[in-house]
This record gives C-alpha cells, sequence and structure tokens, in this order.
C-alpha cells in the first residue's frame, strides 16, 4: 500500500549513542516533514523540507540533523542522544502546492534513550 | 508563533452521546485540518476545512470552520466505541507548516 514508511518502529538508545530515523513516502509528495509527540504537548515540528535538497528547521530542531537527497527519502539523525529526545517521532509528507492538502503519517518510531 | 488550543483535553462519554470538541486560536489559517489517532498509529487525516463559515459533515461528525478562521470544532453524534481515540486539530499557513493542538482525547464506552 503507497504511504509513509518509517524504521524502525522501537528503538532504546543509550546516552551519548547517535542513530538514524528512517523515512519513505512513495506518493511523490514533494513535502516531508518530522514530528515528535510528547505527553500533554501535542505533535512538535522538528525539521521539514519542500523538495530535494532543501530542508529547514521547525519549532524544535536542536539535536537533531536531517537531510533530502531524493523525493522519497527524509531520514532524521540523533547526533548524540539524550533522555530528553525520548519521544515517539512521526514522519509526515504532503503535496507542496496549496495549502489544504491533509499529510499522510507513519506509524511511528518510540524511542528511549536511557 | 501560532497556537491552536484544544478543549477539553480528555472527554469521557456513553455510546449514544453526543460531544463536541473545540479548537481556538488568536491567529487566522488558511486552512484547517481534523485528526484522529489511534495508540501505536500515526495521525489520520478526518477533513480539511477551508473557507470561513465552512461545515463539512462526514457520516455523524460535523466540522465547522470559524467565519474568521480562527476556530473550528468537530461534533460527534451518536458516538460509538469506534469512535475512541485522540482527536487533533491543526492549522495550515502558507508554507505548508502544520501547527497542532494538543489534542482531545475521547473515550466512548459501550
Amino acid at each position: 500500500n503507497a504511504g509513509v514508511t518509517q524504521t524502525p518502529k522501537f528503538q532504546v538508545l543509550k546516552t551519548g549513542q547517535s542513530m538514524t530515523l528512517q523515512c519513505a513516502q512513495d506518493m511523490n509528495h514533494e513535502y516531508m516533514s518530522w514530528y515528535r509527540q510528547d505527553p500533554g504537548m501535542g505533535l512538535r515540528l522538528i525539521h521539514y523540507s519542500v523538495g530535494a535538497g532543501i530542508t529547514d528547521q521547525g519549532e524544535v530542531p536542536n539535536g537533531y540533523n536531517v537531510s533530502r537527497s531524493t523525493t522519497e527519502d527524509f531520514p532524521l539523525r540523533l547526533l548524540s542522544a539524550a533522555p530528553s529526545q525520548t519521544s515517539v517521532y512521526f514522519c509526515a509528507s504532503s503535496r507542496v502546492r496549496g495549502t489544504n492538502y491533509g499529510y499522510t503519517f507513519g506509524s511511528g518510531t518510540r524511542l528511549t534513550v536511557v | 508563533t501560532q497556537l491552536l488550543e484544544q478543549s477539553p483535553q480528555f472527554l469521557s462519554i456513553q455510546e449514544g452521546e453526543n460531544l463536541t470538541v473545540y479548537c481556538n486560536s488568536s491567529s487566522v489559517f488558511s486552512s484547517l485540518q481534523w485528526y484522529r489517532q489511534e495508540p501505536g498509529e500515526g495521525p489520520v487525516l478526518l477533513v480539511t476545512v477551508v473557507t470561513g463559515g465552512e461545515v463539512k459533515k462526514l457520516k455523524r461528525l460535523t466540522f465547522q470552520f470559524g467565519d474568521a478562521r480562527k476556530d473550528s470544532s468537530l461534533h460527534i453524534t451518536a458516538a460509538q466505541p469506534g469512535d475512541t481515540g485522540l482527536y487533533l486539530c491543526a492549522g495550515q499557513a502558507a508554507g505548508n507548516k502544520l501547527t497542532f493542538g494538543g489534542g482531545t482525547r475521547v473515550l466512548v464506552k459501550p
């Protein structure tokens, strides 16, 4: 089925470790973004991209890097994991033209940093 | 920073009752979206409202966009246990970025 695929689904990291959360979409969507979801705080935007080669920071970018070498893939890198990065991470995509298109979300990566 | 406030944060009702969830902001949005999220899954788009005063119906769900495009409401008629979930509103501004409200957790008891 077409959609947004995130891997892994679960991950436990030790403080200071690095890792990459993978996100791929097969809908030829130009816009992709990463959110984190924490209890009582809703979904907060980490980074986003309006097309291959273009990325920008969202609301909570510190400690995370992104790149967009292809339309399909938008990986999120944690440089040196901290307990404050324990969260559920969602990747989402949408068409970029116009402002009335809904987002398609992946099923999330639940990350625990110990 | 554009903020969206949802109320109530939690709602527990019996099957067959009606409920309304509110989404308010001091900012104007070009469109407002409603999502439902179930445990262990990502949010799923229910509806997008674009025009001030617009009303959209999706079976037993009625969505309304405020005249000034700053607020919205979701009304569920005769709620069923399958309506249980986290309901999220999200405002869309220029550049396609979405700002999410904190969510309303709805529990419909059989």
